[in-house]
């Protein structure tokens, strides 16, 4: 069984940049959930999407933006970096649209200079 | 907005003793709780998941749960020093996972 994988794992940008993270499910799981966790923080919940539709959405600006794909692997775009972007990205997975339990991949640690 | 309240630590239990983390959320209609560890510069890892008032058991952990008083905990027993890390608990909303920001727990060898 293959579990959540997403990339890169470290990444550095600057501010007004734009970035895009990448996120593979778990295998037979259809719901794929992004969170951000700042350093000392829990992770907050930016979105979800189940089969290919947003399926819910956290406090997060426009400029976070997502998508998935028939495969059910995602996308994680941020536009316009700002410095408070600088977080782990964690990417989740589960099935049929419920939030629980989720599997984390790795995730990504995006620093904003 | 929803909350979920943790002591954020550090929890600090000596080695073979049972560490007890505890949890508040706000949300009445909440079904779901979880409990996941953290190590440092990891991601999550789900260690209890529960939906019943009560307890629940596996291996060393038991995680209680009570919706009336809204409150959850998770008793690590036998605490080993492979235990040190932060406890994150989670919680359902309206479809979405509601994270505390989690206990620092040490445990002195």
């Amino acid at each position: 069984e293959t579990g959540v994988t997403q990339s890169p794992t470290h990444l550095i940008k600057t501010r007004g940049q734009q970035v895009t993270l990448r996120c593979s499910s778990q295998s037979g799981h259809n719901t794929v959930s992004w969170y951000q966790q700042a350093l000392g923080q829990g992770p907050q919940f930016i979105f979800q999407y189940y089969r290919e539709e947003e399926n819910g959405r956290g406090n997060f600006p426009p400029r976070f933006s997502g998508l998935q794909f028939p495969n059910y692997s995602s996308e994680l775009n941020v536009n316009a970096l700002e410095l408070d972007d600088s977080a782990l990205y964690l990417c989740a997975s589960s099935l049929d649209g419920e939030p629980q339990p989720q599997h984390f991949g790795d995730g990504t640690r995006l620093s904003i200079l | 907005q929803k909350e979920v309240e943790q002591n954020s630590g550090p929890l600090s239990v000596p080695e073979g003793a049972i560490a007890s983390l505890n949890c508040t959320y706000s949300d009445r209609v909440s079904q779901s709780f979880f409990w996941y560890r953290q190590y440092s510069g990891k991601s999550p890892e789900l260690i209890m998941s529960i939906y019943s008032n009560g307890d629940k058991e596996d291996g060393r952990f038991t995680a209680q749960l009570n919706k009336a008083s809204q409150y959850v905990s998770l008793l690590i027993r036998d605490s080993q020093p492979s235990d040190s890390a932060t406890y994150l608990c989670a919680v359902d909303s309206n479809y979405q996972l509601i994270w505390g920001a989690g206990t620092k727990l040490i445990i002195k060898p």
